[in-house]
């Protein structure tokens, strides 16, 4: 089946520190990437959809400057985290939609603190 | 704008069947989906039915869908152990098929 690679899966670093994270789908095209937000027991919160060739699509409240998201390739995305704070301590998530398709497929998650 | 609903805890035996429930609001939504997430790791696709469907079975897990009232469920047949775990809801919604997560229903199996 489709997978989707994510790294790192655990990232502690201090604050102040820019931090990249990547999602790779390994066996299939992916042009739509999503990043999601999830803090502890709650949901997945979309932050914003990551599109080959193109800006990222975010969504309201998410600063696009503090979260710089790359789509270069039709298999990676890449959401950067500049200058985190301890507030951004959470763990990311990324899913990539196959080529003209369904369904999303996830990646198994960083879980990022900010000290 | 949209929603997704669902209960938020299940407590069931083993070998008893277990049923979630999710309620959408986006009648537009072509596919719904079923994830499995446990600690501390991504989710994982259990098994999605498109709008057209009304039920579909993979193996100990089937979907009901009514439409009409837009209502989902999962039925996991002879609940194990392992099932046990948070399992999300989520709707397409959007020229970019975003996917609108329900907050997720904690299973949890006991002997």
């Amino acid at each position: 089946g489709a997978v989707v690679s994510q790294h790192p899966s655990r990232v502690i670093c201090k604050s102040g520190t820019s931090v990249k994270i990547e999602c790779r789908s390994l066996d299939f095209q992916a042009t739509t990437m999503f990043w999601y937000r999830q803090f502890p027991k709650q949901s997945l919160m979309l932050m914003a959809t990551s599109n080959e060739g193109s800006k990222a699509t975010y969504e309201q409240g998410v600063e696009k400057d503090k979260f710089l998201i790359n789509h270069a390739s039709l298999t990676l995305s890449t959401l950067t985290v500049t200058s985190a704070h301890p507030e951004d301590s959470s763990f990311y998530i990324c899913s990539a939609r196959e080529l003209g398709g369904q369904p999303q497929h996830f990646g198994d998650g960083t879980r990022l603190s900010i000290l | 704008g949209e929603d997704v609903e669902q209960s938020l805890f299940l407590s069931v035996r083993e070998g008893d069947s277990s049923v979630i429930n999710c309620t959408y609001t986006d009648s537009s939504s072509t596919y719904l989906y079923w994830y499995k997430q446990e600690p501390g790791a991504g989710l994982q696709l259990l098994t999605y039915i498109f709008s057209n469907m009304d039920m579909k079975q993979d193996q100990r897990l089937t979907v009901l869908l009514n439409k009409k009232d837009k209502h989902l469920s999962l039925r996991i047949a002879d609940t194990q152990t392992g099932d046990s775990a948070i399992y999300f809801c989520a709707e397409v919604s959007g020229g970019y098929n975003k996917l609108i997560f329900g907050a997720g229903t904690r299973l949890a199996v006991h002997p």
